[in-house]
This record gives structure tokens, C-alpha cells and sequence, in this order.
């Protein structure tokens, strides 16, 4: 199956800015764009951002959402230790008629 | 506060059929949302499995769809996932998800580990 394409990894310092980026295609992150995750070790994901760069209650305003074309950034801005996690992008492929998901990007705070 | 809860056998043998169930509470299966399935794994990732309406309309992976059944059980709040002719390969963290529009799911359970072994 079609998936769409993250770095695995990120190192960035505390209280720098950090962007993730995903790549898909016209079918899915170019269509309706992309959901980011968050994935503490042992936890299920969370939502942290809706792809129309919504954010749900109570996540915080330090992570924003962006698309351009093909490609959706999640910046994460302020880093903080809790930070430190894995993302995951995903996106509704309507040629498929299904969620796909990137990789996922191993955040590190220096 | 929606909150989903996975259970099943924690051990399924190559070729049989993964059975799992998701009681959910804090909010109606027969309200207006899909309720799914995702899995993750270390050699594939996150993968959506599939979902299901109150109607009982069901959506599925394509590379999964042959061999998914998902159910519901409106007098139990509960739905259930059948995975046929399990083989190594479905062996992940399997949760169960409330649907939301604009990502895969926006509710997740704890997530139940299946290991597939003879």
C-alpha cells in the first residue's frame, strides 16, 4: 500500500523550532492534506493536529500545521522535553479509500 | 470522557482467525461516528485496518479487506474485529479508535499486543 514519507529522525535543542515534514501525493496529502500524531514510547497516539490544521482541545498553540502541495510541515515551536516523541502524519488516500501513514519522525530534545 | 478499551487473546496460531473486541464508554456506538481498527508494528508501522458505522456500513483496507470482518454490538457498546488466516506478518499493537473526519481517529484505546506463534 501507498504510504506517505517522513525522515525518521529530528534532533533539535530545547526551546528551538522544530518542522516535520511529510510527503504524499496529489491522492492523498495533496488532496485533503495531512493529520499529525504524537506517539509517546508505550502509549497509544495521539491527535495533535486535524488536517485542515485544526488543533484539538487542549493541544497546545506551540504546534501549527501547514501544506503545501504534496508535502504537509508540522512546526513545533518553544521544544520542550515532553516533546521528545514520535509523529506520524496520515492522510485520507482517496484512491485507495483508506488512511495511510508516513513512517514517523523520532523528535529528539537536546 | 470517550474512552475504548481492546480485549482478546493475547496469542493467535499461523492460519487461524485474530478475534478482538472494543468496549467502548463515555459515548454511543450508534452516534454518529465511525469506529475502527488501526494496528502498529515495528517491521510496518501504523496501518489503518478499518471502520464501521452504526448502520453497520463498514470501510476497509484494501490489502487487508479480504481477510477483515468488523462487527458491532449496539447492546453492549462494543465492536469486534475478525482477522482471517493470520500469518507472522499481523503480529502488532492492535487499537481500536472512535473515527474522526479529519484524522484516522481522534479516541484511541490503550492498544492489546497479539503475537501470532504455533
Amino acid at each position: 500500500q501507498a504510504g506517505l514519507t517522513q525522515p525518521p529522525s529530528l534532533s533539535k535543542d530545547l526551546r528551538q523550532t522544530a518542522t516535520l515534514t511529510c510527503t504524499g501525493n496529489n491522492n492523498d496529502v495533496g488532496s485533503l492534506g495531512a493529520a499529525w500524531l504524537q506517539q509517546h514510547q508505550g502509549h497509544p497516539p495521539k491527535v495533535l493536529m486535524y488536517r485542515n490544521n485544526s488543533r484539538p482541545s487542549g493541544i497546545s498553540e506551540r504546534f501549527s500545521a501547514s501544506r503545501s502541495r504534496n508535502t504537509a510541515s508540522l512546526t513545533i515551536t518553544g521544544l520542550q522535553p515532553e516533546d521528545e516523541a514520535d509523529y506520524y502524519c496520515s492522510a485520507w488516500d482517496r484512491s485507495l479509500n483508506a488512511w495511510v501513514f508516513g513512517g514517523g519522525t523520532k523528535l529528539t530534545v537536546l | 470522557q470517550v474512552q475504548l478499551q481492546e480485549s482478546g487473546p493475547g496469542l493467535v496460531r499461523p492460519s487461524e482467525t485474530l478475534s478482538l473486541t472494543c468496549t467502548v464508554s463515555g459515548s454511543s456506538i450508534s452516534s454518529d461516528y465511525y469506529w475502527g481498527w488501526m494496528r502498529q508494528s515495528p517491521g510496518k508501522g501504523l496501518e489503518w485496518i478499518g471502520s464501521i458505522y452504526h448502520s453497520g456500513h463498514t470501510y476497509a483496507n484494501p490489502s487487508l479487506k479480504s481477510r477483515v470482518t468488523i462487527s458491532l454490538d449496539t447492546s453492549k457498546n462494543q465492536f469486534s474485529l475478525r482477522l482471517t488466516s493470520v500469518t507472522a506478518t499481523d503480529a502488532a499493537i492492535y487499537y481500536c479508535a472512535r473515527d474522526a473526519s479529519g484524522a484516522p481517529a481522534d479516541y484511541w484505546g490503550q492498544g492489546t499486543l497479539v503475537t501470532v506463534s504455533s
